[in-house]
């Protein structure tokens, strides 16, 4: 799987949009980007993933660059529900053999009222 | 829809001691995962099973710990003996291979303290 970097930390003020950025340089043409969260004492929960083309559920919206090199997961209105640490992971997606998740160090988001 | 489950959700244990892990996933889900999680890491996959095959198992400490997936559904996961660095938070995941995105569903985690 590629390797991804994210910054450690980022503040965000509730109500706000939140913008998390995620460079995935060397992602290979089969792979996909995902997103999961890690709320504090619980296990990661999934948010979205993509491709190439920008995707968008109630969650969230991914978008991704036209080299796909890096993408941005975007929280439209953020709450204090939303500070969590949030993981950009690159893996085969759909009818891949393995779906292994390397997860790395993340970004912790913070929420601030 | 019933999550994911694991118990205990916390247990300390001496260094040398054994101790085992329980999982039971989303209903139906062939794929089944165990991570580890040590303090201010992201979690690192330990084995992958499908159904009760391996498919993964390059990052599990094979001299002390072990997995076993009877008939395809739960899962235990067991440590003998353990070591201090050891002490983790122990997840375990769930997906579907007929899901959109086959992403992963985890459990609330089991914190291990190894004294």
């Amino acid at each position: 799987d590629a390797k991804t970097t994210q910054p450690p930390s980022m503040d965000c003020a509730e109500g706000r949009a939140a913008n998390l950025p995620c460079n995935h340089s060397t992602i290979s043409g089969n792979e996909y980007v995902y997103w999961y969260r890690q709320i504090h004492s619980q296990g990661p929960q999934y948010i979205i993933h993509g491709l190439k083309n920008n995707e968008t559920n109630e969650m969230a919206s991914l978008i991704i660059t036209e080299d796909r090199k890096s993408s941005t997961l975007i929280l439209p209105h953020a709450t204090l529900r939303d500070t969590a640490v949030y993981y950009c992971i690159v893996r085969v997606g759909p009818g891949g053999s393995n779906y292994k998740l390397t997860f790395g160090k993340g970004t912790l988001l913070t929420v601030n009222p | 829809e019933a999550g994911v489950a694991q118990s205990p959700r916390y247990k300390i244990i001496e260094k040398r001691q054994s101790v085992a892990f329980w999982c039971n996933p989303i209903s139906g889900h062939a794929t089944l995962y165990w991570y580890q999680q040590i303090l201010g890491q992201g979690p690192k996959l330990l084995i992958q099973f499908q159904n009760n095959g391996v498919v993964d198992d390059s990052q599990l400490p094979k001299d002390r710990f072990s997995a076993e997936r009877l008939k395809g559904v739960d899962s235990t996961l067991k440590i003998q003996p353990a070591k201090l660095e050891d002490s983790a938070v122990y997840l375990c995941a769930s997906s579907s291979n007929s899901g959109a995105g086959y992403e992963q569903y985890f459990g609330p985690g089991t914190r291990l303290t190894v004294t």
